[in-house]
């Protein structure tokens, strides 16, 4: 059972390129989410999902996007990228239910670390 | 999400217990506390949740006061593994868009 899995796990970019965030789970979470996380800082919500088709903004959105077109898969695109998304980005995964002994329990990915020059 | 308050950084002994506290004063009824820890260069891990009553597993146990305001993660014999920074969320608006405060960094001194 491999989790959540994120990729790539390092990546160098110039300002202004463009790049995807890979994540990918196998446990059939509806909920995945993306988080990033500065020095000195927790992890601040990007955007999330709720099932397939479904997705919203967290607390820092800008200058991302995300689709989730199927249950296993959610990536994060940077369409022009800047100095100021230099970060690590993490995935999570996570299923709803009411007395379920795994319920609500976020399972994290192992992180991107992202430079952009 | 509504606000936890932890200290930002803790310090204890290898191999004896340590008390991680946590702040909620405005903890609505229903609301349940979770416990994430995140080691060195690793995404965060789930510790512990509960809602009114003491919960206890094999990472740690978690006391949570009466009133709800407040509850401690605690670690029975703390090791050099449990080195980490150690988060108090309550995911009130909704499991899938929970939040994350900074923390309390745990120091475990040989």
């Amino acid at each position: 059972n491999a989790g959540v899995t994120q990729t790539p796990k390092f990546q160098v970019l110039k300002t202004g390129q463009s790049m995807t965030l890979q994540c990918a789970q196998d446990m059939n979470h509806e909920y995945m989410s993306w988080y990033r996380q500065d020095p000195g800082m927790g992890l601040r919500l990007i955007h999330y999902s709720v099932g397939a088709g479904i997705t919203d903004q967290g607390e820092v959105p800008n200058g991302y996007n995300v689709s989730r077109s199927t249950t296993e898969d959610f990536p994060l695109r940077l369409l022009s990228a800047a100095p100021s998304q230099t970060s690590v980005y993490f995935c999570a995964s996570s299923y709803s239910g009411q007395g379920s002994a795994g319920a609500n329990v976020l399972t994290f990915g192992a992180g991107s670390r992202l430079t952009v020059l | 999400d509504a606000k936890t308050t932890q200290p930002n950084s803790m310090e204890s002994n290898e191999e004896e217990p340590v008390h991680l506290p946590c702040n909620h004063s405005t903890i609505s009824g229903t609301d349940y506390i979770h416990w994430y820890r995140q080691l060195p260069s690793q995404g965060p891990e789930y510790v512990i949740h509960g809602l009114t009553s003491n919960v206890n597993n094999r990472m740690a146990s978690l006391a949570i006061a009466e009133d709800r305001k407040s509850s401690t993660l605690i670690l029975h014999r703390a090791t050099l593994r449990d080195a980490a920074v150690y988060y108090c969320i309550r995911p009130s608006g909704g499991y899938q868009k929970v939040t994350f405060g900074i923390g309390t960094k745990l120091q475990v001194i040989p």
